[in-house]
C-alpha cells in the first residue's frame, strides 16, 4: 500500500541553521510528491510539490527532490528564520487514491534566535 | 491568504448540542473536503465531494453530516458528540482533473478548533 514515514520531531534549530527533514515514502507507480507547512494557529499551506522522479520543487528557500530510486523526498533549507517554526507535513498523492492524500505524522520545527 | 475560508475559527459545544462548520472556498474549484486533524495521529479524511456529490465517506460515524449545497460551500453538521471528537476540522478544496488522478493540490482552510464537553 501506500504509507509516508516521517522524521520524527520536535527539531530545534538556531536561526541561520540549516534544516533536513526527512521524508520516505512506499508507493506503487508513480505518485506525486508534497510538502505542507502549518504556522502556528492555522490550516495547511502547501510549500512545494513535485510530480515525477528528479523534480526538485522549491519555494521560500525551501528545497526537495523526489529521488525514486531511493524513494525519498528530503525537505531542506539552507539558512531558516524564526518564522519558519511551524508544523511540516510530507504527503503523496497516486493515481490509484482517487483523490487522497496519504499524509506523515508532521515535523515539529522550533527555531530560535 | 483568504481561498479557503472556514467559520467558526472557535467552537465548544456539549454532547447533546447541534452545530454546523461552514467552509467557503473561493478559488473556483470543484472538490471539497473534511479533514479532521488530532494530535499525534495523521490528518484523516472524512468526507470528499466532486461536483457537488459525494465520492467518499471513510467510515465516520453517523453523528457528523456533511452537506454540499454547491461547488463553493460545504458544511459539516455535528450533533450528540462525543469528547474523543475534539479536534481541528478542515476543510480544503482542490481542482479536480482527470477522474481518479488523484494528482491535484489541494488548498486548506484556517481550521475550526472543536472543543466537545
Amino acid at each position: 500500500g501506500n504509507s509516508v514515514t516521517q522524521m520524527e520531531g520536535p527539531v530545534t534549530l538556531s536561526e541561520e541553521a540549516f534544516l533536513t527533514i526527512n521524508c520516505t515514502y512506499t508507493a506503487t507507480g508513480y505518485p506525486s510528491l508534497f510538502w505542507y507547512v502549518q504556522y502556528p494557529g492555522e490550516g495547511l499551506q502547501l510549500l512545494l510539490k513535485a510530480t515525477k522522479a528528479d523534480d526538485k520543487g522549491s519555494n521560500k528557500g525551501f528545497e526537495a527532490t523526489y529521488r525514486k530510486e531511493t524513494t525519498s523526498f528530503h525537505l531542506e533549507k539552507g539558512s531558516v528564520q524564526v518564522s519558519d517554526s511551524a508544523v511540516y507535513f510530507c504527503a503523496l498523492s497516486n493515481a490509484g487514491n482517487n483523490r487522497k492524500l496519504i499524509w506523515g505524522l508532521g515535523t515539529s520545527l522550533a527555531v530560535n534566535p | 491568504e483568504t481561498g479557503v475560508t472556514q467559520t467558526p475559527r472557535h467552537l465548544v459545544m456539549g454532547m447533546t448540542n447541534k452545530k454546523s462548520l461552514k467552509c467557503e472556498q473561493h478559488l473556483g474549484h470543484n472538490a471539497m473536503y473534511w479533514y479532521k486533524q488530532s494530535a499525534k495521529k495523521p490528518l484523516e479524511l472524512m468526507f470528499v465531494y466532486s461536483l457537488e456529490e459525494r465520492v467518499e465517506n471513510n467510515s465516520v460515524p453517523s453523528r457528523f453530516s456533511p452537506e454540499c449545497p454547491n461547488s463553493s460551500h460545504l458544511f459539516l453538521h455535528l450533533h450528540t458528540l462525543q469528547p474523543e471528537d475534539s479536534a481541528l476540522y478542515l476543510c480544503a478544496s482542490s481542482q479536480d482533473g482527470l477522474a481518479g488522478r488523484g494528482l491535484e493540490t489541494q488548498y486548506f482552510g484556517p481550521g475550526t478548533r472543536l472543543l466537545v464537553l
